[in-house]
């Protein structure tokens, strides 16, 4: 198993520019989720889903869009991009023994 | 989730027991106490989950109280690859009825030579 994949590994975008973050995983998880991460600070959530066709805000949704179509992939969309939206983004998908959460590598990005 | 309170921040040597201590006063019966453990550049990962007395896996021991108020994460013996970002999630995690999982600011371990 990949696990939870995510791509882009970096991007740089110009403000007002737009871009999807994608996020997939191949362990047959129902829940899946994005947080963004700022420098030395916690994760916050932006959003998170229990199954294919539901979707729910998280902490700081705002600036971002999600669906989720099939079990497997879980986008993430900004439009607009503003320099606070900098910060590194990571999926996760949420299953097994202790039904925990297994995240992927991060996408940097930095808005400029 | 039920509030948690964790020290922002703690500092060791290597070769010592580390003791992470997490407040739930809030905790529900059906709550379980998991610990996620976050390396600089990557994502958080799982390591131990329980629900009272004492869980041990190959990376920590869990002690919960009777009264479940708080938790103790221990790490035997840490060396300089422990230095990380831990965090405490209190929740009926395991049956999967909360969706929304929020991380707290978590307690930044550092270990020193």
């Amino acid at each position: 198993n990949a696990g939870v994949t995510q791509t882009p590994k970096f991007r740089i975008l110009k403000i007002g520019q737009s871009m999807t973050l994608q996020c997939a995983q191949d362990m047959n998880h129902n829940y899946m989720y994005w947080y963004r991460q700022d420098p030395g600070m916690g994760l916050k959530l932006i959003y998170y889903s229990v199954g294919a066709g539901i979707t729910d805000k998280g902490e700081v949704p705002n600036g971002y869009n999600v669906s989720r179509s099939t079990t497997e992939d879980f986008p993430l969309r900004l439009e607009l991009a503003a320099p606070s939206q900098t910060s590194v983004y990571f999926c996760a998908s949420r299953g097994g023994e202790a039904n925990e959460q297994f995240f992927g590598p991060g996408t940097r990005l930095t808005v400029l | 989730l039920a509030k948690t309170t964790q020290p922002i921040s703690m500092d060791s040597y290597e070769g010592q027991e580390v003791n992470i201590t997490c407040s739930h006063n809030n905790i529900a019966t059906n709550d379980y106490i998991t610990w996620y453990q976050q390396f600089p550049s990557q994502g958080p990962r799982f390591i131990i989950q329980g629900y009272k007395t004492k869980v041990t896996n190959e990376v920590a021991s869990l002690f919960i109280p009777a009264d479940r108020k708080s938790s103790t994460l221990s790490l035997p013996r840490v060396s300089l690859s422990d230095t990380a970002v831990y965090y405490c999630l209190v929740g009926d995690i395991p049956f999967g009825n909360t969706g929304k999982l929020i991380f707290g600011q978590g307690t930044t371990l550092q270990v020193k030579p």
